[in-house]
């Protein structure tokens, strides 16, 4: 079946914009997490939706970001008044259950968003 | 919060030969720990994981081990190809705060 896909692939921006980007989780995941990686880095945990809830926005950089799931699917991640130090990838996953019982399942990772703040 | 550590940060390789990336997680409540390859440009992918109720998995080259004593955990490739070369990423998922923590990821490189 398809896996996860996000939209825009690129997206160049002028510093001061909004931007939002867009998941599309696989199929009856349940679970769908953000995650931001700069150029040479590692992945770093924005937030976590269980269903349309997030229960973890601890990830979040500053109120510039946030994050909504609607119908238990697709997931927007808007951030406003971007920065240049806004620019990395954005990355999507999703996970058939998440987090239960003390323990979490795989997460499957989408294309990411390359963003660019000018 | 759990810290995760990875090394090294690049790691070259003769074709044939084996690599070890090594990872170390702080956070004893930890107990779910993937690793994931990224090629260029590309999404990671998951390439073998373990939870702590075993010490070891095994999927045709590759295998991880896990310490959970000392808190470290370890990528082994066998027979490497170029094919393997990449950026390796392991993670740590804590049950106490119920977040996926990544290590910093190495650069593999296999030399033909």
């Amino acid at each position: 079946g398809a896996g996860v896909s996000q939209s825009p692939s690129n997206k160049v921006t002028e510093k001061g914009k909004d931007v939002e980007l867009r998941c599309d989780p696989i199929s009856g995941h349940t679970a769908l997490y953000w995650y931001r990686q700069s150029l040479g880095q590692g992945l770093e945990f924005l937030i976590y939706f269980q269903g349309n809830s997030a229960p973890d926005k601890s990830g979040l950089p500053s109120d510039r970001f946030s994050a909504e799931r609607t119908g238990g699917s697709v997931s927007t991640l808007t951030i406003q008044r971007t920065q240049q130090e806004d620019s990395a990838v954005y990355l999507c996953a999703s996970s058939l259950v998440g987090t239960s019982g003390g323990s979490t399942d795989t997460q499957y990772f989408g294309p990411g968003t390359r963003l660019t703040v000018l | 919060g759990e810290n995760v550590e990875q090394h090294p940060s690049t790691l070259s390789v003769q074709e044939g030969d084996s690599a070890v990336i090594k990872c170390t997680y702080s956070d004893s409540a930890s107990n779910y720990f993937p690793w994931y390859k990224q090629e260029l440009g590309k999404r990671p992918q998951l390439i073998i994981d373990i939870r702590s109720n075993v010490g070891e998995k095994k999927d045709q080259r590759i295998a991880v081990t896990l310490n959970k004593t000392a808190k470290h955990f370890s990528l082994h490739i066998t027979e490497t190809q170029p094919e393997d070369s990449a950026v390796y990423f392991c993670a740590a998922f804590n049950f106490g705060n119920e977040k996926l923590t990544f290590g910093t990821g190495t650069r593999l490189t296999i030399i033909p």
